[in-house]
């Protein structure tokens, strides 16, 4: 069974940083982009980082660039982003997200999703 | 920037066929899918590529994208189906969502 779970999400000041990892199994991690999205407190969804198989191509929602950093570990089967600069309007439930495709284009659709962990950004 | 544009709710009766669009320039020019987002759940990739249906995706649920619009149509709704749904494309690389459609089963 694929999972993915989302830990690392918390309350912080503006400007802090926090680092949230998704923690995966059931699958060939190394053979599937990853996605992070984003959903505001009763809002619609809005992707913010996608990373490639390898890591070697990293794309990003221009309200992210320079802030936030999406990187993976294929040895331990793990996605993180690393944010930094945190903003009141970054505060969301981030959600982790498995492409559908193995050894896709990343520029398809997320067929399995984590739970999600809640990321608030206020003094 | 790309656009996706929906309706921010519709109703439909019990048993009865459910149309949600999305539209965009030219987005038939593109692939569209579609997700499903119960209250305080995750969302759920319904459609993709337009048409296709994942494993496990209920044969009701239909797409189909042409012009400028992509359509999710629910056939014989149920009340299982009231929730979110939203689009989404890719547009010079990057993700677009619909600002999604709430579905209610009146």
């Amino acid at each position: 069974e694929v999972q993915l779970v989302e830990s690392g999400g918390g309350l912080v000041q503006p400007g802090g940083s926090l680092r949230l990892s998704c923690a995966t199994s059931g699958f060939t991690f190394s053979a599937f982009w990853l996605t992070w999205v984003r959903q505001a407190p009763g809002k619609g969804l809005e992707w913010v980082a996608n990373i490639k198989t390898d890591g070697s191509e990293k794309y990003y929602v221009d309200s992210v660039k320079g802030r936030f950093t999406i990187s993976r570990d294929n040895a331990k089967n793990s996605l993180y982003l690393q944010m930094n600069s945190l903003r009141a309007e970054d505060t969301a439930v981030y959600y982790c997200a498995r492409d559908r495709e193995y050894y896709g284009s990343g520029r398809d659709s997320w067929s399995n999703w984590g739970q999600g962990t809640a990321v608030t950004v206020s003094s | 920037s790309y656009e996706l544009t929906q309706a921010p709710s519709i109703s439909v009766s019990p048993g009865q066929t459910a149309s949600i669009t999305c539209s965009g320039a030219n987005l038939g020019e593109k692939f569209a899918s579609w997700y499903q987002q119960q209250p305080g759940q995750s969302p759920l990739l319904i459609i993709y590529q337009d048409t296709k249906r994942p494993s496990g995706i209920p044969e009701r649920f239909s797409g189909s994208n042409s012009g400028n619009t992509a359509t999710l149509t629910i056939s014989g709704t149920q009340a299982m189906d009231e929730a979110d749904y939203y689009c989404q494309t890719w547009d010079s690389g990057t993700v677009v969502f619909g600002g999604g459609t709430k579905l209610a089963v009146l």
